[in-house]
């Protein structure tokens, strides 16, 4: 199974700013997922992020709120763009086809 | 949206005692995937099943597939304190998007 980090790992952070979260993977995987759990909830996905292609997002999520980038095979990045406190989650970055596997997750805090 | 529900939402058991956790799903699967969480860290792969499938084991654990009644179970044989964990089930279609489950909380008691 492929090794994911993310960072950071948590944050504080206040309203109306943005955070990137990075997603790193120690090998070259095609498909990427980027997941958010809110508190005591399921996980959600948000967007696929495929390198080469821009990412497709699910239904409530849209590319202004949630930029991504995706320039190798290796490394992804999601933004939390104009934060409010109803984006308090976990963040979490998937890699794989068939079998997917997690990195440790973002936990953001918004005041 | 999520794909359906888990029972119990919560479950607290003896070390050494079985848990038995079920999961309903609502559309056609291509796989369907258990999880573990240990308080909102990162999510452990434990089990696939695929949609031919019917049953599989991994170790202590023994998960069935009901397609015909869209349901699933994961059993856990005798359970230690260090299983406590939120378990997660997914499924995916073809295109490996994963809808999760809403979940359920397994606490051992030592």
């Amino acid at each position: 199974s492929a090794v994911i980090s993310q960072k950071p790992s948590r944050d504080i952070c206040q309203r109306g700013t943005s955070l990137t979260i990075q997603c790193q993977v120690d090998s070259q995987v095609t498909m990427m997922f980027w997941y958010r759990q809110q508190p005591g909830q399921s996980l959600t996905l948000i967007a696929t992020a495929n390198q080469g292609s821009e990412a497709t997002y699910e239904s409530g999520f849209v590319i202004d709120k949630f930029p991504i980038s995706r320039p190798n095979l290796t490394f992804s990045t999601l933004t939390v763009s104009n934060m409010s406190p109803e984006d308090s989650s976990i963040y979490l970055c998937s890699v794989g086809a068939e079998t997917q596997y997690f990195g440790p997750g973002t936990r953001l805090l918004v005041l | 949206s999520q794909q359906g529900e888990e029972d119990p939402q919560a479950l607290s058991i003896q070390e050494g005692e079985n848990a038995t956790m079920n999961c309903s799903y609502k559309t056609s699967i291509n796989n369907l995937q258990w999880y573990r969480q240990n308080s909102g860290r990162g999510l452990v792969h434990l089990i696939l099943i695929r949609s031919n499938e019917r049953e599989k084991h991994s170790g202590r654990l023994r998960v069935t597939l009901d397609t015909s009644k869209k349901s699933s179970s994961l059993l856990i044989t005798a359970s230690r304190a260090a299983d406590t964990a939120s378990y997660f089930c997914a499924t995916d279609d073809s295109s490996y998007k994963l809808i999760f489950g809403s979940g359920t909380r397994l606490l051992v008691r030592p």
